[in-house]
């Protein structure tokens, strides 16, 4: 089945890069988010990929995508303490009702 | 503004006491969906809608029950019969003719059973 999976924690210092990484089962799947979650509050997106694409950058963020081995990263340039949250990893099919969400990275951002 | 809004943003309930949880939208969004998050987990889908009058079991739909009788509100009822129900609880809402099929998040509700 459908699958989205994510290592749950990352530390990472004030100013330095994060890398958050996610892999994913289904090769149908068209679309990809990433979502950041602050504590207490719902999801926001933050960035989207379509499948046929390999690289977005927006602002600090940059997604990449691996399609060969389904595998989607997340880097957060200058990475600031208010980036700390939970960075949710999900896809979707084209046509597809559901979306699938990995169990989230927590990012803490160390002063 | 629009945006998705739910209700309340604490809720507290007895065992044996049925609850329903508010979710309003006014972005004319067709679908809606309700998430269950529980703590080092992603979100679980209970339920979801694709169309008025409509709406369809998610992965983990015992003890739970919705109605989509307005395209704006998709209540979630929490029933006496759902045993391990304290948990945060997400609604969020998609355009199904939108380029992307992006959901948007509600603030959620978190429900804690005494």
């Amino acid at each position: 089945g459908e699958d989205v999976e994510q290592s749950l924690f990352l530390s990472v210092r004030e100013g330095d890069s994060s890398v958050i990484n996610c892999t994913y089962t289904d090769s149908s799947s068209t679309y990809l988010y990433w979502y950041k979650q602050e504590p207490g509050a719902g999801l926001q997106l933050l960035t989207y990929i379509f499948s046929n694409m390999d690289m977005k950058q927006d602002q600090r963020l940059t997604v990449l995508l691996n399609k060969k081995d389904k595998h989607l990263s997340l880097r957060i340039a200058d990475t600031q303490t208010g980036d700390s949250a939970i960075y949710f990893c999900a896809e979707r099919n084209t046509g597809g009702f559901k979306t699938i969400f990995g169990a989230g990275t927590r990012l803490f951002v160390k002063a | 503004d629009g945006g998705i809004t739910q209700s309340p943003k604490y809720l507290f309930r007895k065992e044996g006491q049925n609850v329903t949880l508010s979710c309003e939208q006014n972005l004319n969004h067709d679908a809606m969906y309700w998430y269950r998050q529980d703590p080092g987990q992603g979100l679980r889908l209970i339920y979801y809608s694709q169309i008025v009058n409509d709406f369809q079991k998610g992965d983990i739909a015992e003890g739970y029950s919705v109605s989509r009788e307005k395209k704006e509100s998709f209540p979630l009822t929490v029933t006496s019969a759902q045993k391990n129900p304290t948990a945060f609880y997400l609604c969020a809402s998609t355009s199904l003719a939108g380029s992307t099929d992006t959901q948007y998040f509600g603030p959620g509700t978190r429900l804690t059973v005494l």
